[in-house]
């Protein structure tokens, strides 16, 4: 079965900094991942998604993602911090069936904080 | 619209109430999932539909949640005889081949 673990429930950083969200998988094949993010009131949105093409993957808002298979780890970057990324992050697998539209599990969440 | 869009977006509900949210998905989006966020977690899977087939719902947490897609779009989630630990975000989300899209909740509190 897929899992993954949130190593952070909450994350601070002051704005201009680097931020790193740290996300680790369990699967029993090749996973499809994702990180997701959702403001408070929001919906979730898709920020990237890891499907077996390049392991490092770029998303929006200047945010990427390396899939390392050797520490089963799939780390959120982004170099610099802005006051709007303060939001909820979700690091997600895809279920049973695989691949980008199928059911998702996720994890716990990291809340991201922004300080000026 | 351009986006999924749920109904209502808050409801309070006394125990031991019928509730009924509703789904609506982006146009032709053929998959549609149901999920249940509880305060401080991420999301649970609850249910999956192509088009009005419902084709797993192995996480509805009991047989007092339904869900139904009759027409292979809109789709309602019915909880019956609703309990405390039912209050909880539940998600709608459709997707394309371009991934999933998720809608904004609908918030249930039940008192």
């Amino acid at each position: 079965a897929q899992s993954v673990t949130q190593l952070d429930s909450h994350v601070s950083v002051s704005e201009g900094t680097p931020v790193l969200l740290r996300c680790n998988y369990s699967s029993s094949y090749s996973p499809s991942l994702f990180w997701y993010v959702q403001h408070p009131n929001k919906g979730l949105q898709l920020l990237l998604k890891y499907t077996s093409a390049a392991t490092l993957v770029k998303g929006i808002n200047g945010f990427e993602a390396e899939f390392k298979k050797s520490e089963t780890s799939f780390h959120l970057t982004k170099p610099s911090a802005h006051m709007s990324d303060a939001a909820e992050y979700f690091c997600v697998v895809s279920g049973d069936y695989g691949g980008a539209t199928n059911k998702l599990i996720f994890g716990t969440g990291t809340l991201l904080a922004v300080q000026p | 619209g351009a986006g999924v869009s749920q109904s209502p977006r808050y409801k309070v509900a006394k125990r031991g109430q019928d509730v009924a949210l509703r789904c609506d998905p982006i146009s032709g989006h053929v998959s549609l999932f149901w999920y249940q966020q509880a305060l401080g977690q991420g999301p649970e899977f609850l249910t999956y539909f192509q088009n009005e087939a419902q084709l797993d719902k192995s996480g509805l947490p009991s047989d007092r949640f339904f869900a139904e897609r009759p027409e292979g779009s809109v789709s309602t989630l019915k909880i019956q005889r609703t309990q405390q630990e039912d209050s909880a975000v539940y998600l709608c989300a459709s997707s394309s081949s371009r991934g999933l899209f998720f809608g904004p909740g609908t918030r249930l509190t039940v008192l």
